[in-house]
Formats: structure tokens, sequence, C-alpha cells
């Protein structure tokens, strides 16, 4: 079984809805991360979190750590929105990690 | 600053060639890792540094992979021989120091081995 696990794999989605992605992790962890990847394209960090919810333009992403779980929201969602979103945690397995171990990635397509 | 500089962006080998790809992080950062992407196994951590000393290259998968740090502004991951199996995309990201999560991503190197 994987340490973090990502529903949906794949989500189509028309402009305008709005999106959740979700995220759940095995492990202890001293932070989780979302992350964008476009087709092609580089990695960004959008999101860490440690505890409760954090909020960024149009994107929120929340946290349970009692339930180990993760969210991440996209309002009134956009073509643009399209990608590839990863979820990846620091484990505190083996005394602490630097490294992030990763979910497989939700691949999201807006419609226009 | 231009971010973390991964090069080559994109290498085509021959298998049993070596091939070494390059990354500058971010002036400040003291952690410095590698990653590979490839459609089955998704992103994995190969090995990271910190103040230029390797601290845990446990996702390096054989002896053919190696990694250097010489210096705070540079480091290298070398396959050799690389085989058809070792082509993804190899990421390499940076971190201001260990406890500080924040993580910057280079463009990566898309290597391919025929």
């Amino acid at each position: 079984k994987n340490e973090v696990e990502q529903s949906p794999q794949n989500l189509t989605a028309q402009e305008g809805e709005f999106i959740t992605i979700n995220c759940s992790y095995s492990v202890g962890i001293s932070a989780l991360h979302w992350l964008q990847q476009h087709p092609g394209g580089g990695i960004v960090s959008l999101f860490m979190l440690s505890s409760g919810k954090k909020k960024h333009g149009r994107l929120i992403a929340t946290i349970n750590i009692q339930e180990k779980h993760s969210s991440l929201h996209i309002t009134a969602s956009h073509p643009r929105d399209s990608a590839v979103y990863i979820c990846a945690v620091n484990s505190l397995q083996g005394g602490g990690a630097d490294g992030l171990t990763f979910g497989k990635g939700t691949h999201l397509i807006i419609q226009p | 600053d231009a971010g973390v500089i991964q090069s080559p962006r994109h290498e085509v080998t021959e298998m049993g060639q070596e091939v070494t790809l390059r990354c500058k992080p971010i002036s400040g950062h003291n952690s410095l890792f590698w990653y590979r992407q490839t459609m089955m196994r998704g992103l994995e951590l190969l090995i990271y540094f910190n103040n230029n000393v390797p601290i845990d290259d446990s996702g390096m998968p054989e002896d053919r992979f190696s990694a250097k740090m010489p210096n705070a502004s540079f480091s290298t991951l070398k396959i050799q021989p690389s085989e058809p199996r070792d082509s993804a995309v190899y990421f390499c990201a940076s971190s201001p120091g260990r406890g500080h999560y924040g993580y910057t991503f280079g463009s990566g190197t898309r290597l391919t081995v025929v």
C-alpha cells in the first residue's frame, strides 16, 4: 500500500465548477504539500501545511491531522487550472526525512 | 534569483553510455534533492544533500547511479552505464535547510536512453 493515496486519479469538469482533490496518508508526517505540474512542465509548490487551512487566490488547502487526510479545493475553476496535482508528505518514519514521499497525482482537465 | 537550474533540459543517449545531469540550487539553500519521475512509479526521491553532504541515498536504484555535490552551488547525478529503463524525467529541488520544508523545483531533465 502506498504511503500517500490520492483520489480521484482523473477528473474532468466544466469551467466554473468547484473542484475537490483528496489525499490520504498512512504515516506520521511533519508537513504535507500540494504541488502542481503542467503538461511537459516543471513542478510548482502550491501549499505546505502542517495544520488547519491555507488559501491562495482560488485555491484552498485543508488538512486533518487526526484523520490523516488533506483536500485541495479550486473555486470557480478555469481551463488554465488543467494540470496534474500532486500530494506529497515529509514522513516522520526513520527518524524524520527532509525528502518528500509523493502520491500518484490527480490529472485535472477543466473544459471551457 | 533564477530559481533552481537544471541542465540539460533534454538528453537522448544510447544504452551503455554515461549520462551526467547537472543542478544549480538557489543561492543560500542548504538542502538539495534529486527526484525521478516515471509513468509507472510517479515521483521518487533518489538522494538528498544537506550542506553538500549526502544524507539519504536509499532511493538510488543501483550502483550505476551516483550523485555528488562538490560545493554549495552545484550537484551532479551520473548514470553509468545507462539503460533504457533509466528513461525518466529527473528533477532537482532545493530547500533552505533541514527542518524547513519549502521546496523549489527545477524544470527537470528529460532523459531518453535508446
